[in-house]
């Protein structure tokens, strides 16, 4: 069974829009919350996390979002550039030191 | 220099070889860990090293022997490995401050024939 579900394997966007992936999650013990981007032939590289006590983190164009209530957690990206297309991966943990737990992924395809 | 190198980049084995994965990190941190990503699948966690003591292990076949020799290498021994172990083998180190001081590597392409 799923514990980190991203429900979305794939998304394609204008250029200069928003991009809104989701990710939902089973555990509510988790209270890490991390967004990684994978391009292929290379590992995933760490691009924004959150941790249980806040509800919103930016980082430039990168816009993290976490409802505990509804333990789902939402990256935005905006605006959007064709260098953003890679595969998003949600990752969470148990204080933020115990292995991660990924989802499955979505393809972001930018369209320029 | 914020980099996991992982080599080999590929490798083609047959299922009655024996070969090694290495992975090798210079930032001082002590917790590394290996994962194995099928295709259209997430990484799954096979094993946790911490101060070269393998701290975690997922269950995973003994025919994937982990090895941590000091603390800047990690090994994935392979031997008697199965068509279905093809997969994408990533390795990642992380800091005793988490996660967003961690650092994967580009993974390793095995395939089993």
């Amino acid at each position: 069974d799923q514990q980190v579900k991203q429900n979305s394997p794939s998304l394609s966007v204008q250029e200069g829009r928003i991009s809104i992936l989701n990710c939902d999650y089973t555990n509510s013990m988790f209270d890490y919350f991390l967004w990684y981007k994978k391009y292929p032939a290379e590992g995933p590289t760490f691009l924004i996390s959150i941790s249980s006590i806040k509800d919103k983190n930016e980082d430039g164009r990168f816009t993290v979002f976490l409802n505990k209530s509804a333990k789902h957690l939402s990256l935005h990206i905006v605006p959007s550039q064709p260098g953003d297309s890679a595969v998003y991966f949600c990752a969470v943990a148990n204080s933020g030191n115990t292995p991660l737990v990924f989802g499955k992924g979505t393809r972001l395809s930018v369209i320029a | 220099d914020t980099e996991v190198t992982q080599t080999p980049k590929h490798l083609v084995m047959g299922m009655t070889n024996k070969k090694s994965l290495k992975c090798e990190q210079h930032m001082g941190h002590r917790a590394m860990y290996w994962y194995k990503q099928k295709a259209k699948k997430p990484p799954e966690l096979m094993f946790v090293y911490s101060y070269e003591k393998l701290s975690i292990n997922e269950s995973v076949p003994s025919r994937f022997s982990p090895e941590c020799p000091n603390s800047s290498l990690l090994n994935l021994h392979l031997h008697a490995l199965q068509p279905e172990d093809s997969a994408l083998y990533l390795c990642a180190s992380k800091s005793n401050r988490g996660w967003t001081e961690a650092f994967f590597g580009q993974g390793t392409r095995l395939t089993v024939v």
